[in-house]
């Protein structure tokens, strides 16, 4: 089983600064199987990324992907006041595992 | 456009069964299998079984094998996911998802449902 790690488990930041979440895989995961989602509380998770860079279809443009092999990144440009949730990585190259999630809070 | 809406939140004994379901509303499964995903308190997400409603195929996670059944009517569009044999940690939010399956054989989740809240409690 592949291992998805997050850091940092917490972040704080303030709504127009960027955000970088790391995933790290504990074997080699093709970029086409890495995906990120957003997760607000009793809220459905939401499809951010797929394929490690390719935002999903009504995703803002200040959010974006990147990484290869071990070391994966979502990236948020300028944070808006919605963008406070826990966002998951999750790999798809073998049978599905997710990251344990960064929660991203206002500070 | 297509919501995955889900049943209501169950209080179960130990010992006993839930069976959730999962309604795509606003259209159909299409070609796209659904799998199931739980979230116990503090913990991450761990999938449990999948089913590719237009295949018939249903394929189970190890650890839930023997315990958990999928399935799904396609006149109405529903999965369901039944867990047997309930015990205190299987007390979680349960979801389904809709999967965009790749060459892998696995994919990623471009819908989810809002997810039950499933306690087992005596």
């Amino acid at each position: 089983e592949i291992v998805l790690t997050q850091s940092p488990g917490t972040l704080s930041l303030s709504p127009g600064e960027r955000d970088t979440l790391s995933c790290r895989a504990s074997q080699s995961v093709s970029s086409s199987c890495l995906a990120w989602y957003q997760h607000k509380p009793g809220q459905a998770p939401r499809l951010l990324i797929y394929g490690a860079s390719r935002r999903a279809i009504g995703i803002p443009d200040r959010f974006s992907g990147s990484g290869s092999g071990t070391d994966f990144t979502l990236t948020i440009s300028r944070l808006e006041p919605e963008d406070f949730a826990v966002y998951y990585c999750q790999q798809y190259c073998t049978s599905p595992t997710f990251g344990q999630g960064t929660r991203l809070e206002i500070k | 456009q297509v919501q995955l809406v889900q049943s209501g939140a169950e209080v179960k004994k130990p010992g006993s069964s839930v069976k959730v379901s999962c309604k795509a509303s606003g259209g159909t499964f299409s070609s796209y299998a659904i799998r199931w995903v739980r979230q116990a308190p503090g913990q991450g997400l761990e999938w449990m079984g999948r089913i590719i409603p237009v295949l018939g195929e249903v394929n189970y996670a190890q650890k839930f094998q023997g315990r958990v059944t999928i399935t799904a009517d396609r006149s109405t569009s529903t999965a369901y996911m039944e867990l047997s044999s309930l015990r205190s940690e299987d007390t979680a939010v349960y979801y389904c998802a809709r999967e965009v399956v790749g060459a892998t054989g696995s994919g990623y989740f471009d819908l989810w449902g809002r997810g039950t809240l499933v306690t087992v409690s005596s």
